[in-house]
C-alpha cells in the first residue's frame, strides 16, 4: 500500500543551487498537489495539477516550477534554491472530487 | 481569499476525557467539503474526519465526531475518550465542490497535549 511516495525525505542544499523533488502515486488519481508547511503557518499550496497535461499556481507559486509526468508522477522544482525556501514539502494526490486528498510522507528541505 | 480560521494555537485534555478543537472558515460557495487531518510528530498528515457541507448530518468516526454549522461557518472537531496516541497537530481545511476549485486551505493548526 504505497499510496504518494516521496524522494527524498531530507536534504540540504546552498544557496542558488536547484533541486527536483519527486511525487508518485500509485491510486490512479487525476489530481496531484504540492503544500510547503512553515511553522505556525499551516500547510500553503503551492502548485497543483487537476489532471495530466495540466499545472496551475497555488497561494505560493513564486521560485517553483512543476511538471505532470504522466498520471502518476508530479515533480517540484526550484531552480535557484533561496533560505526562504526552507521548508517541509507534502505532495498529495485526490481521486474523485469529492474525495479527501491522500498525502505523501514530506520532504525536509534545508537552504543554507 | 477564502480562509480558515483555528483560534486555539495549544489545548490539552487528561487522557479519557473529551475535548472540542475549534474551527471556522469564510466561503461564498453553497457546497464544499470540510475535512479535519492530523498530524504525528511522525509528520503524515492523516484524515480524521471529513464533512459535505450540503449534509445536514454531523459526521462521526469512532471516537471523531464534528459539529457542524452551516450558517456560522463553524466546523469543531469533538474527541473523546481521549488517548495518548491522539497527541498531535490538528488541522482544519476546506476545498471547493465545483472542478477547478477544489483546492484544500488549511488553518494554522491546534497542537493538542494529552495528560496522562
Amino acid at each position: 500500500n504505497a499510496g504518494v511516495t516521496q524522494t527524498p525525505k531530507f536534504q540540504v542544499l546552498k544557496t542558488g543551487q536547484s533541486m527536483t523533488l519527486q511525487c508518485a502515486q500509485d491510486m490512479n488519481h487525476n489530481s496531484m498537489y504540492w503544500y510547503r508547511q512553515d511553522p505556525g503557518m499551516g500547510l500553503r499550496l503551492i502548485y497543483y495539477s487537476a489532471s495530466e497535461g495540466t499545472t496551475d499556481k497555488g497561494e505560493v507559486p513564486n521560485g517553483y516550477n512543476v511538471s505532470r509526468l504522466n498520471k502518476r508522477e508530479f515533480s517540484l522544482r526550484l531552480e535557484s534554491a533561496a533560505p526562504s525556501q526552507t521548508s517541509v514539502y507534502f505532495c498529495a494526490s485526490r481521486g474523485l472530487p469529492n474525495q479527501p486528498q491522500h498525502f505523501g510522507d514530506g520532504t525536509r528541505l534545508s537552504i543554507l | 481569499a477564502q480562509t480558515v480560521t483555528q483560534s486555539q494555537p495549544e489545548m490539552s485534555v487528561q487522557e479519557a476525557e473529551t475535548v472540542t478543537l475549534s474551527c471556522t472558515y469564510d466561503t461564498s460557495e453553497s457546497d464544499y467539503y470540510l475535512f479535519w487531518y492530523k498530524q504525528p510528530p511522525s509528520r503524515q498528515m492523516i484524515l480524521v474526519i471529513r464533512q459535505e457541507a450540503y449534509k445536514q448530518q454531523n459526521a462521526t468516526e469512532n471516537r471523531f465526531s464534528v459539529n457542524f454549522q452551516k450558517a456560522a461557518k463553524s466546523f469543531s472537531l469533538k474527541i473523546s475518550d481521549s488517548q495518548l496516541g491522539d497527541a498531535a497537530m490538528y488541522f482544519c481545511a476546506r476545498a471547493g465542490s465545483n472542478f477547478g476549485n477544489e483546492k484544500l486551505t488549511f488553518g494554522t493548526g491546534t497542537r493538542l497535549t494529552i495528560i496522562p
